[in-house]
């Protein structure tokens, strides 16, 4: 167990519609990242908040947003949602950002089906 | 962007043998990490080791040992003594260390099959 808790496990939805996943980091990390994993692809980094603020934007698209709150958890919103967009999405955390020794800690994921 | 290159999709191994897992990478940065990750069934990603680019000994974990050559962006990974708990996709992954968003850079993994 990774410390890292992401909600739902499991998510089955239809085209158009929007939906949140949320990922609790562990304690005292401040940094959170998310990333995609289509089937049998590796992971593709989404984006990444620390404290509450965006640090980094990889490929993530236009119709998918984050936050981090206060408390440091964070919520990953999909909305228009397409049959591509299929995928077991995964959160990490870390303490901190950039230099060195930074671990990240990855949840369980969260696997979303668009039907 | 960096890129990371897995170009074994499949590999197979004896129970109790050894197998080698390669990855290259391209990067312009001199100081960087590499990982590789395990990914059995229940798909939660594992840390299976580390190494930091600016050691230039080989990091182990046990059975698990990785081959870097820095010059010639290679990272393998060997499995020695392989055992059927061991079976999983493994996936080689970058991270920068640079003081920018820190995130991995994936390869496409290999999965790995254990035949008792």
């Amino acid at each position: 167990d990774s410390g890292v808790t992401q909600t739902p496990k499991h998510l089955i939805t239809a085209t158009g519609q929007r939906v949140t996943l949320r990922c609790s980091p562990r304690s005292g990390d401040l940094s959170v990242y998310w990333y995609q994993q289509s089937l049998d692809q590796g992971l593709q980094f989404l984006i990444q908040y620390y404290n509450g603020e965006e640090r980094a934007k990889g490929n993530i698209l236009e119709r998918f947003s984050a936050q981090q709150f206060p408390d440091l958890h964070s919520e990953l919103n999909l909305s228009s949602l397409e049959l591509g967009d299929s995928a077991l999405y995964f959160c990490a955390s870390s303490v901190g950002y950039g230099g060195r020794g930074y671990e990240q800690y990855f949840g369980p994921g969260t696997r979303l089906t668009v039907t | 962007a960096q890129t990371v290159t897995q170009s074994q999709p499949e590999m197979s191994v004896q129970e109790a043998e050894t197998v080698t897992l390669s990855c290259t990478y391209d990067t312009s940065e001199s100081d960087y990490y590499l990982f590789w990750y395990k990914q059995p069934p229940s798909r939660q990603m594992i840390l299976v080791i580390r190494q930091e680019a600016y050691k230039q000994q080989n990091a182990t974990e046990n059975r698990f040992s990785v081959n870097f050559q820095k010059a010639a962006k290679s990272f393998s990974l060997k499995i020695s003594d392989s055992q059927l708990g061991d079976a999983a996709m493994y996936f080689c992954a970058y991270r920068s260390s640079i003081n920018t968003g820190n995130q991995f850079y994936f390869g496409t993994g290999t999965s790995l099959t254990v035949i008792p």
